[in-house]
């Protein structure tokens, strides 16, 4: 029973270029979260999706990032035009549903590590 | 908004030495609550939770309190391991998850 994965596990990219990260939730879970680990500090949200719908964007930044969840497939996170401060562990977390109820833990992915140059 | 607040670390302990670390939150009613553990280079494994006041969470040891009273839920185990060597987080729960900074825990031999 495969956990959450993530890939790549590490990406660089030079200023200027695209990111897109990757995230296919566990079986059977369909609601999916970005969370984002600057080095040495605790993991800040940045948005909820259920399947093609984004339910909560708040902790996104305003422009260059976006984030989708298909019907099929995995989980899109996408960074245009990046910069060296979104040098940067993304993880992504999944849960089954209801994510109010507490007995509903969300299980996350191992990362990518994404690195500008 | 909520917030949660971790003790700073790196927190150095010797092997079967007693450990606590801890986590206050700020939040509206009764979120749940949270510790993680994040181990080298990987993601977040949940170690315990408890979802409501006076639950006790435990796991491998592990253990901590929801007080309501304080606003806490502190972690603790009676004698770590030098594989307890991690990050520890805590964190509340709405909808997403806030956390606290995290605080590096050291055992040595």
């Amino acid at each position: 029973n495969a956990g959450v994965m993530q890939n790549p596990r590490h990406l660089v990219r030079r200023r200027g270029q695209e990111a897109r990260l990757r995230c296919s939730p566990m079986k059977g879970h369909s609601h999916v979260y970005w969370y984002r680990q600057l080095p040495e500090e605790g993991l800040k949200f940045m948005v909820y999706l259920q399947k093609e719908n984004i339910i909560d964007e708040s902790g996104m930044p305003k422009e260059r990032f976006s984030a989708e969840f298909p019907k099929e497939g995995p989980s899109i996170l996408r960074i245009q035009q990046v910069v060296r401060g979104d040098s940067a562990a993304y993880f992504c977390a999944s849960s089954v549903q209801n994510p109010f109820d507490g007995n509903q833990p969300q299980h996350f992915g191992d990362g990518t590590r994404l690195s500008i140059l | 908004g909520d917030s949660v607040t971790q003790m700073e670390g790196p927190v150095t302990l010797s092997e079967e030495a007693f450990l606590t670390i801890n986590c206050t939150y700020t939040a509206t009613g009764y979120p749940s609550l949270f510790w993680y553990v994040q181990y080298p280079g990987e993601g977040l494994q949940l170690l315990l939770k408890a979802t409501k006041a006076d639950d006790k969470g435990s796991n491998k040891g592990f253990e901590a309190t929801y007080r309501k009273e304080t606003t806490s839920f502190h972690l603790e185990k009676g004698s770590v391991q030098v594989s307890d060597s991690a990050v520890y987080f805590c964190a509340l729960k709405r909808r997403a998850l806030t956390f606290g900074s995290g605080t590096r825990l050291q055992v040595q031999p």
